[in-house]
């Protein structure tokens, strides 16, 4: 019945490793986001898909990549982790111009 | 870049009480909206308030916008100490992601 579901719920690992956290909406929405809050709960957006298309990608490192294999999900698949990328990351979705739901959140801490 | 800001940052009251957070943002926008983040959890959608409209209320809910002064208002009436979170307003210029503020941080003690 979770509207948008992320996997996993908490993420540890080392530097260096490359990680995926995946995504899934049963919402029937056309676009799908991932944010980043960092320790002071700034909440920033890194991409946004729309119907496959990566719409929005703000500046964000090319060790991050988006990659949606249908409309329902939107995995973030992260390479060569830095202490930096520790946070909490946000999957969500929305019809264009509404609301957007968010799932519940990822914790990734990298030692 | 950070569009919308919060104010005040941290605010505690008692229960019963009502609480006011403002926000204020720089560019023109298609609507802005208030989440909800109760601590260790994600975000939950409160309220979106177009543009073209001026005051809304859900509940004990009540949102106003004034584009001219590129702000808005989140006002808890009667607060509860499940009202305890974090607050965020988010802005959508251009009806894709949302740009979001740094929150305020609400206390309600019983």
């Amino acid at each position: 019945d979770t509207a948008v579901s992320q996997t996993p719920k908490y993420l540890v690992t080392q530097m260096g490793n490359d990680k995926s956290i995946k995504c899934e909406q049963n919402l029937g929405h056309d676009t799908m986001y991932w944010y980043k809050q960092d320790s002071k709960k700034f909440l920033k957006i890194m991409f946004s898909y729309n119907n496959k298309e990566l719409i929005i990608n703000e500046t964000v490192p090319n060790r991050f990549s988006p990659k949606s294999p249908d409309k329902a999900h939107l995995n973030l698949h992260i390479n060569s982790l830095e202490l930096g990328d520790s946070a909490v990351y946000f999957c969500a979705s929305s019809q264009e111009g509404y609301t957007q739901y968010f799932g519940p959140g990822t914790r990734l801490t990298v030692l | 870049s950070q569009q919308g800001e919060e104010d005040p940052q941290a605010l505690s009251i008692q229960e019963g009480e009502n609480a006011t957070m403002n926000c204020s943002y720089k560019t023109s926008i298609n609507n802005l909206q208030w989440y909800r983040q109760n601590s260790g959890r994600g975000l939950v959608h409160l309220i979106l308030i177009r543009s073209n409209e001026r005051e809304k209320h859900s509940g004990r809910l009540r949102v106003t916008l004034d584009t001219s002064k590129k702000s808005s208002s989140l006002l808890i009436t009667a607060s509860r100490a499940a009202d305890t979170a974090s607050y965020f307003c988010a802005t959508d210029q251009a009806g894709t992601a949302l740009i979001f503020g740094k929150g305020t941080t609400l206390s309600v003690s019983s």
